[in-house]
């Protein structure tokens, strides 16, 4: 089963405009979560991570927002480059029942392309 | 610095053929992990690393599949009798200490395509 979602397969801003990315997750053990963004033939490289007990982390341009009552967290891109283009992936770990290690799930990704 | 190479960076192999993929961590990082991405998939986990020992094999899909890592650096992943379903991108990332909170950097991937 898909314990981490990203339901939107793309999205389509406008330069300066603000990007929002989804991200739905169904296992309650899960406490922490990552972005990572993934430019074509390259590995993903990390972007912002939030612990569970915290509701927003924000670096630079990047936010993102948990909101674990309802088992989501979205990452905010403000303003939008055209250089933010590229395959956006949320990732999640569970601590308590998990593991001590990174063993992380990710979503399927979204593409996300900002045109100038 | 050098980050993670993976090689080789594509792979077509026919059905029942065995493939190996090798994958080169940031020099010092103790933490090593395989994952998966099969088309339309998000990836997914395979194996984890601490040194040479492997105290996670969960993600490793069959029998078929085995991995080790030499010397606390280089790891191998081997599919033994490859399948069509094992078409995917393999990637591999490395960490410092492997801690969950310890950044994983990732390798460009190995695409391997089974015919």
């Amino acid at each position: 089963d898909q314990q981490v979602k990203q339901n939107s397969p793309s999205l389509s801003v406008q330069e300066g405009r603000i990007s929002i990315l989804n991200c739905d997750y169904t296992n309650s053990m899960f406490d922490y979560f990552l972005w990572y963004k993934k430019y074509p033939a390259e590995g993903p490289t990390f972007l912002i991570s939030i612990s569970s007990i915290k509701d927003k982390n924000e670096d630079g341009r990047f936010t993102v927002f948990l909101n674990k009552s309802a088992k989501h967290l979205s990452l905010h891109i403000v303003p939008s480059q055209p250089g933010d283009s590229a395959v956006y992936f949320c990732a999640a770990s569970a601590g308590a029942g998990g593991t001590s290690y990174g063993k992380l799930t990710f979503g399927q990704g979204t593409i996300l392309t900002v045109h100038p | 610095g050098a980050g993670v190479s993976q090689s080789p960076s594509n792979k077509v192999t026919e059905k029942g053929k065995d493939v190996e993929l090798r994958c080169d961590p940031i020099s010092g990082h103790t933490a090593l992990y395989w994952y998966r991405q099969s088309l339309g998939q998000g990836l997914e986990f395979l194996i984890y690393f601490q040194g040479n020992s492997a105290p996670d094999k969960s993600g490793l899909p069959s029998d078929r599949f085995s991995a080790e890592r030499t010397g606390g650096s280089v790891s191998t992943l081997t599919i033994q009798r490859t399948q069509q379903e094992d078409s995917a991108v393999y990637l591999c990332a490395s960490s410092l200490v492997g801690s969950r909170t310890d950044t994983q950097y990732f390798g460009p991937g190995t695409r391997l395509t089974v015919l």
